[in-house]
């Protein structure tokens, strides 16, 4: 049972532009929500996160939206650039409940066209 | 300060064998995770470990198992390797006992079984 869901497998953008991320969750319990990027044959890097309390976090060129009514965040990036891409894996937790467990997406590959 | 490190970084094992990795988290970090990545399938939970305790089990057979010492480093046992067991093992560490902190993953040990 896939709780976040990330339905678009890949994304490709032109350099400059934006690039828009999506993922759905079906957890009503969750309220902590993290973006990762990866690289092949690296860990997962950590991007932003987002409480449940905010409906959007913003750091340099990254911004997570979270819609909570429609289960649904998104991650911005403002503007692409080819160092961005990568994998971009969604997580989501409920923050006292089960002990550092993460439910992850299964991943949106960006690519970044010069 | 250094990151999570796991090793070996790369592994072939016949089936049937056993395999343990081992992860030594950030300094300071006390909560220690593995999740189970293989294509198509994001990352899977498989355990977490805090203050030398399992604290949560993801949903795997009991071939999969761990531990935690008492200086917060962690291994991972996968025993009568399978097949399906090829994939690539992060280990994720993080400070605070909550889901509600940011964890960081190693760049992970990749098994290949055959």
């Amino acid at each position: 049972d896939q709780q976040v869901k990330q339905n678009s497998p890949s994304l490709s953008v032109q350099e400059g532009r934006i690039s828009i991320l999506n993922c759905d969750y079906t957890n009503s319990m969750f309220d902590y929500f993290l973006w990762y990027k990866k690289y092949p044959a690296e860990g997962p890097t950590f991007l932003i996160s987002i409480s449940s309390i905010k409906d959007k976090n913003e750091d340099g060129r990254f911004t997570v939206f979270l819609n909570k009514s429609a289960k649904h965040l998104s991650l911005h990036i403002v503007p692409s650039q080819p160092g961005d891409s990568a994998v971009y894996f969604c997580a989501a937790s409920v923050v006292w409940g089960d002990a550092g467990q993460f439910y992850f997406g299964t991943g949106t590959s960006l690519t970044v066209i010069p | 300060k250094a990151g999570v490190t796991q090793t070996p970084r790369y592994l072939i094992k016949t089936r049937g064998q056993q395999v343990t990795l081992s992860c030594s988290p950030i300094s300071g970090h006390r909560s220690v995770s593995w999740y189970q990545q293989t294509p198509g399938q994001g990352l899977q939970f498989l355990f977490e470990y805090f203050s030398e305790t399992q604290r949560n089990k993801g949903n795997f057979p009991g071939r999969f198992s761990g531990r935690q010492f008492s200086n917060s480093r962690s291994e991972m046992n996968v025993s009568t390797l399978e097949l399906g067991d090829s994939a690539l093992y992060l280990c994720a560490s993080s400070y605070a006992g909550s889901s509600g902190n940011t964890i960081y993953f190693g760049e992970g040990s990749w098994l290949t079984v055959v």
